[in-house]
C-alpha cells in the first residue's frame, strides 16, 4: 500500500492565480480530511469529507474548495491564490476506527 | 469553546526522561492522540487514548484523566532522533472523526 499519497510536494504561485492539490488513499479509507500548518502551529482544518460525494467545512475553509467524487481521491482547490495561503498542506484519512489519522508527505505551497 | 494547551518548547538531555503535558477543554470526548512530526515531515500516529490510565508503548507511554482534561506524553532514555514537535489532538463529538489538535511541543534533545 502507498498510503496516503500527495502532489505536488513544492509549488509557487503568484497572487490571483488558481491550483488543485491532489490527494490520495489506497486504504479504502472513508473519512478524508484537509489540513494547514502555518510556522510553529497546529494544524487547522480546511474540509473534511466522511464518505464520496459527501464533504463538509472545517475551522478555516475561506478560500478552498473541494470534492468528493471517488472513495479514494480528495483534491483541493485554491481559487485566486493570496499571500496568506501560503502554508503546508497535508492530507490524511482514517478508517474511523479507532479514529487514527494517517497523513500524506504534505505539499509546500507559497504563494508570491 | 475548544481548547488544546500544550507547551511551546522544551529541551532535554539525551538518555534522560522528559514528560510533554496537554490540557483539553473540548465540547464531546472520544479520545485523544499523539503524534510525532520531525521537521519538514508529516505527523506520525504515536498513541491513543481513550480511558483514564497509562498506555505504554516501548519507550513512549501515554496518560490520560478524562476527569481533569489531562494528558501527558512520557518519553524514556531519550534519543536524538527523538527532537521533533509533538502534538496531542482530541477527537470531540460526533463521528465526523474530526480531530483537533494543539499547536504542538517542540522538543530539542541535546547530547
Amino acid at each position: 500500500n502507498a498510503g496516503v499519497t500527495q502532489t505536488p510536494k513544492f509549488r509557487i504561485l503568484k497572487i490571483g492565480q488558481s491550483m488543485t492539490l491532489q490527494c490520495a488513499q489506497d486504504m479504502n479509507h472513508n473519512y478524508m480530511y484537509w489540513y494547514r500548518q502555518d510556522p510553529g502551529m497546529g494544524l487547522k482544518l480546511i474540509y473534511y469529507s466522511v464518505g464520496a460525494g459527501i464533504t463538509d467545512k472545517g475551522e478555516v475553509p475561506n478560500g478552498y474548495n473541494v470534492s468528493r467524487s471517488t472513495t479514494e481521491d480528495f483534491p483541493l482547490r485554491l481559487e485566486l491564490a493570496a499571500p496568506s495561503q501560503t502554508s503546508v498542506y497535508f492530507c490524511a484519512s482514517t478508517s474511523g476506527e479507532p479514529n487514527t489519522q494517517y497523513f500524506g508527505p504534505g505539499t509546500r505551497l507559497t504563494v508570491l | 469553546g475548544q481548547n488544546i494547551d500544550q507547551p511551546t518548547e522544551m529541551t532535554a538531555t539525551e538518555g534522560a526522561i522528559v514528560q510533554i503535558n496537554c490540557t483539553y477543554q473540548t465540547s464531546g470526548f472520544n479520545g485523544l492522540f499523539w503524534y510525532q512530526q520531525h521537521a519538514g515531515e508529516a505527523p506520525t500516529f504515536l498513541s491513543y487514548n481513550v480511558l483514564d490510565g497509562l498506555e505504554e508503548k516501548g519507550r513512549f507511554s501515554s496518560f490520560l484523566s478524562r476527569s481533569k482534561g489531562y494528558s501527558y506524553l512520557l518519553l524514556k532514555e531519550l534519543q536524538m532522533k527523538d527532537s521533533a514537535s509533538y502534538l496531542c489532538a482530541v477527537y470531540g463529538s460526533g463521528n465526523t472523526g474530526k480531530l483537533i489538535f494543539g499547536q504542538g511541543t517542540t522538543l530539542q534533545v541535546k547530547p
